[in-house]
């Protein structure tokens, strides 16, 4: 069945730093896939999006492509701030199912 | 729009009592979701509703819980009784489906954080 996989956490960065965390997927067909960004104390909350293959989503500073090739849909961003702390979340959808990966979590310090 | 509404947002109770989740979706969205989060499972779906009508409730951990969507602006998630190992955060989502796909965003509620002692 479908599946994602994302790379395990936390991830500590300081501020201005590179980030990347990486998320494979597994399904049959041309599903959607989504990031999706968890504040402490809140619901998840759509980053950004892809709909079809080569598709770049970005939103924030954020950015994500749809790699039809690899499976894969890495999350990057150039320059990390305190305010980006939070847990990550990569998900497919096909049909009416959202399937979401296990979570990165993310430090950033000042 | 206020987004998706959730109460409580925080629920003690003592196991054997009966707890009632409450949802409040977006106006104009067909398709509303129960998920439960916790650290050990991560964000699992319990049930999902198409136009007020349950699709698929594959997730539903056991008789205990039982999901309602009475009309098209509000849904509840009763456990009972409840037990320690419900304690857990409960999002509900709501998005709009169109053409038998659903390729969009789930806009999530704030949660109910339930706590069974």
């Amino acid at each position: 069945g479908d599946s994602v996989t994302q790379m395990e956490g936390p991830v500590t960065l300081s501020e201005e730093a590179f980030l990347t965390i990486n998320c494979t997927y597994t399904a049959t067909g041309y599903p959607s896939l989504f990031w999706y960004v968890q504040y402490p104390g809140e619901g998840l909350q759509l980053l950004l999006k892809a709909t079809k293959a080569d598709d770049k989503g970005s939103n924030k500073g954020f950015e994500a492509t749809y790699r039809k090739e690899t499976t894969s849909f890495h999350l990057e961003k150039g320059s990390v701030q305190v305010s980006d702390s939070a847990v990550y979340f990569c998900a497919l959808s096909r049909g009416f199912k959202t399937i979401f990966g296990a979570g990165t979590r993310l430090f950033v310090k000042a | 729009d206020a987004g998706v509404i959730q109460s409580p947002r925080h629920e003690v109770t003592e196991m054997g009592q009966e707890v009632t989740l409450r949802c409040k979706p977006i106006s104009g969205h067909n398709s509303l979701f129960w998920y439960r989060q916790t650290m050990m499972r991560g964000l699992e779906l319990l049930i999902y509703f198409n136009n007020n009508v349950p699709i698929d409730d594959s997730g539903m951990p056991e008789d205990r819980f039982s999901a309602k969507m009475p009309n098209a602006s509000f849904s509840t998630l009763k456990i009972q009784p409840s037990e320690p190992r419900d304690s857990a955060v409960y999002f509900c989502a709501s998005s709009y489906l169109a053409g038998g796909r659903s390729e969009d965003t789930q806009y999530f509620g704030p949660g109910t954080r339930l706590t069974v002692l």
